[in-house]
């Protein structure tokens, strides 16, 4: 099992640019979540998606689109980049059983900047 | 909105020593699950330890344990014989219903220095 992989693990991106930060799990979790982290802070959730085909807004939004056609893979885009969307972006997964949520295992990361 | 407040931004201890890291939340749920994460300098997070709100019993990881107060709504991370390894950031987080859906809402961190 590889467990939740992300690429690319760096990016810098122009402001107006466009890109696609990947995100794939090999676990088979109805769960995905996208997670941006600034600077001194913890995680703020942006989007997260409870199964293939189904997305939902998480608290920081703006900006941002996912998509989930398959179980395993959650790309997230950003469009139009801004210097406020320079931070660290995490992916995460997790399972739902009969007794609840189960917990979230992290991708590696990726590091974005953007000028 | 649910919270989750470490209110230790940095704390120390010497190698073999024990550490306790604070956190408090705030949630008027009765069925939710606390976590706490690591965060080493690679950035990777990683699941130190996990607690269901139901049981009472402190969970425990080996050299890591919890002090749950259900009631207090706190939740601290206790490191016995700390080594060189432990130093990280430390988050601690919520899981469960906040604004009609269930998040995981993070606390801002706790940077824990070992000093040899």
């Amino acid at each position: 099992n590889a467990g939740v992989t992300q690429t690319p693990k760096f990016r810098i991106l122009k402001i107006g640019q466009s890109m696609t930060l990947q995100c794939t799990q090999d676990m088979n979790h109805n769960y995905m979540y996208w997670y941006r982290q600034d600077p001194g802070m913890g995680l703020k959730l942006i989007y997260y998606s409870v199964g293939a085909g189904i997305t939902d807004k998480g608290e920081v939004p703006n900006g941002y689109n996912v998509s989930r056609s398959t179980t395993e893979d959650f790309p997230l885009r950003l469009e139009l980049a801004a210097p406020s969307q320079t931070s660290v972006y995490f992916c995460a997964s997790s399972a739902l059983s009969g007794q609840g949520v189960e917990t979230q295992y992290f991708g590696p990361g990726t590091r974005l900047l953007v000028l | 909105a649910q919270t989750v407040t470490q209110s230790q931004p940095e704390m120390s201890v010497q190698e073999a020593e024990t550490v306790t890291l604070s956190c408090t939340y705030d949630t008027s749920e009765s069925d939710y699950y606390l976590f706490w994460y690591k965060q080493p300098p690679s950035r990777q997070m990683i699941l130190v330890i996990r607690q269901e709100a139901y049981k009472q019993q402190n969970a425990t990881e080996n050299r890591f344990s919890v002090n749950f107060q259900k009631a207090a709504k706190s939740f601290s991370l206790k490191i016995s014989d700390s080594q060189l390894g432990d130093a990280a950031m430390y988050f601690c987080a919520y899981w469960g219903l906040d604004g009609g859906s269930e998040k995981l809402v993070f606390g801002k961190g706790t940077k824990l220095t070992v000093n040899p």
